[in-house]
């Protein structure tokens, strides 16, 4: 069974500073992964996705999340936070095969400070 | 506005009560499924319907019925509500293909006193 974890209920950052929110997983075969973000009393608003090729993925916001396949880990970045990235952040994974069901982690709200 | 449009957005109902929460997409979207986010949870799945047609069980389906009523519309049923199905309710949608992830709905915000 696919499964995610995001270790951290809460992230907290001064603004400006760099920021890292953790992901792993559990897929068997090969990954897909997302990153998804959720504001204040809205839907899941998708950041960025890692499919194949290059570890780095770019994504929307100056997001950027990291793929380590022999750590299984996905974590999204941001070099420099602002407030307005305060949200809750959620991790999700699927199989490169058969049909796509999304497994969530947690979930981890993030806190930028001015 | 292309998306995933849900109804009611927020809803308070009396225990045993009974309710439909509707989805609709306009993106030619094959799959849809239905989820509850609950504080410290995340999403859980509740059902889910990979094509027109078929309708499969997530990982929390109890209390819940579902029906594919065309390629744009998934509603979630609630026969006989429960407190512990206070919650609130994303539909989302994926493309055909497999690499896309989902699109989400707005949410309802459902209350079972």
């Amino acid at each position: 069974a696919q499964s995610v974890a995001q270790p951290e209920d809460q992230v907290n950052v001064a603004e400006g500073n760099p920021l890292t929110v953790k992901c792993t997983y559990s897929v068997s075969g090969n990954p897909y992964l997302f990153w998804y973000v959720q504001y204040p009393n809205r839907g899941l608003q998708f950041l960025l996705k890692y499919i194949t090729g290059d570890n780095l993925v770019k994504g929307s916001y100056g997001f950027e999340a990291e793929f380590n396949k022999s750590q299984t880990s996905f974590h999204l970045k941001k070099p420099s936070a602002l407030v307005s990235d305060s949200a809750l952040y959620f991790c999700a994974a699927t199989r490169d095969t058969g049909f796509q069901k999304l497994v969530f982690g947690t979930g981890t709200r993030l806190l930028v400070s001015p | 506005n292309a998306g995933v449009t849900q109804t009611p957005k927020f809803q308070v109902l009396k225990t045993g009560q009974s309710m439909t929460l509707q989805c609709a997409q306009d993106m030619n979207h094959n799959s849809m499924y239905w989820y509850r986010q609950d504080p410290g949870m995340g999403l859980r799945l509740i059902y889910y319907s990979a094509s027109e047609g078929t309708t499969d069980k997530g990982e929390v389906p109890n209390g819940y019925n579902v029906s594919r009523l065309n390629k744009r519309e998934f509603s979630l049923r609630l026969e006989s509500a429960a407190p512990s199905q206070t919650s609130v309710y994303f539909c989302a949608s994926s493309d055909p293909g497999r690499s896309y992830g989902y699109t989400f709905g707005s949410g309802t915000r459902l209350t079972v006193v």
